[in-house]
């Protein structure tokens, strides 16, 4: 088992623009959380997905949103992009009991200039 | 509110010197607490969480609601012990929903 993979590695935008993040699961894991971490910070929650649907979500705006496909694995998408979003980003699945632990991604560096 | 304090950014220590990371939570609840280690270019893994009272790596950690602390201990550290240490408390939503809520993170340096 690889555990949870995420894609790309790294990304590279600009301001206004839009961008897909990916992620999937451990084998045998439902729940996908997205958390962000700016640098010198611990990761930020941003959302959380279960049965496709986003069950919980982090003080973060509408420009980001996600999704879930049944195969469990999840999107990240953050639309008009500004400096600020400039993070590493970080997948985390989890079954859906709700005191699971949550196993880490190594993350997609994302770099608005 | 929930939060969870890390008061030291960098924590250096020599090889064979206790250990100690401090960890300060706030939650209404029962707390389910958990740290987190993150090596150089590797990925954040878990290192310990509290209901299992485990020991991994010669870390211990023990919660005192008391005084709201979940502090993690090693009585000698090793230099592959330098890392990023992060103290996290999961918050549960209701139903099947979980967030965790992280601190900022301690570097532990550990000289030769």
């Amino acid at each position: 088992d690889a555990g949870v993979t995420q894609s790309p590695t790294h990304l590279i935008k600009t301001r206004g623009q839009q961008v897909t993040l990916r992620c999937s699961p451990k084998s045998g894991h439902d729940t996908v959380s997205w958390y962000q971490q700016a640098l010198g910070q611990g990761p930020q929650f941003i959302f959380q997905y279960y049965e496709e649907e986003e069950r919980q979500r982090g003080n973060f705006p509408d420009r980001f949103s996600g999704h879930q496909f049944p195969n469990y694995s999840s999107e990240l998408n953050v639309n008009a992009l500004l400096l600020g979003d400039s993070a590493l980003y970080l997948c985390a699945s989890s079954l859906v009991r709700g005191t699971d632990t949550q196993y880490f991604g190594p993350g997609t560096r994302l770099t608005v200039l | 509110a929930q939060r969870v304090t890390q008061p030291e950014k960098l924590l250096s220590v020599f090889k064979g010197a206790p250990v100690e990371l401090k960890c300060n939570y706030s939650y209404s609840g029962s707390p389910e607490l958990f740290w987190y280690v993150q090596y150089s270019r590797q990925r954040l893994q878990l290192l310990l969480r509290h209901i299992s009272r485990e020991s991994i790596k010669g870390f211990t950690a023990d919660l005192n609601k008391g005084e709201t602390s979940f502090h993690l201990k090693k009585p000698f550290a090793q230099e592959e012990d330098s890392a990023m240490y992060y103290c996290a408390l999961l918050r549960l939503s209701g139903g099947a929903t979980n967030k965790l809520i992280f601190g900022t993170g301690t570097l532990l340096a550990v000289q030769p």
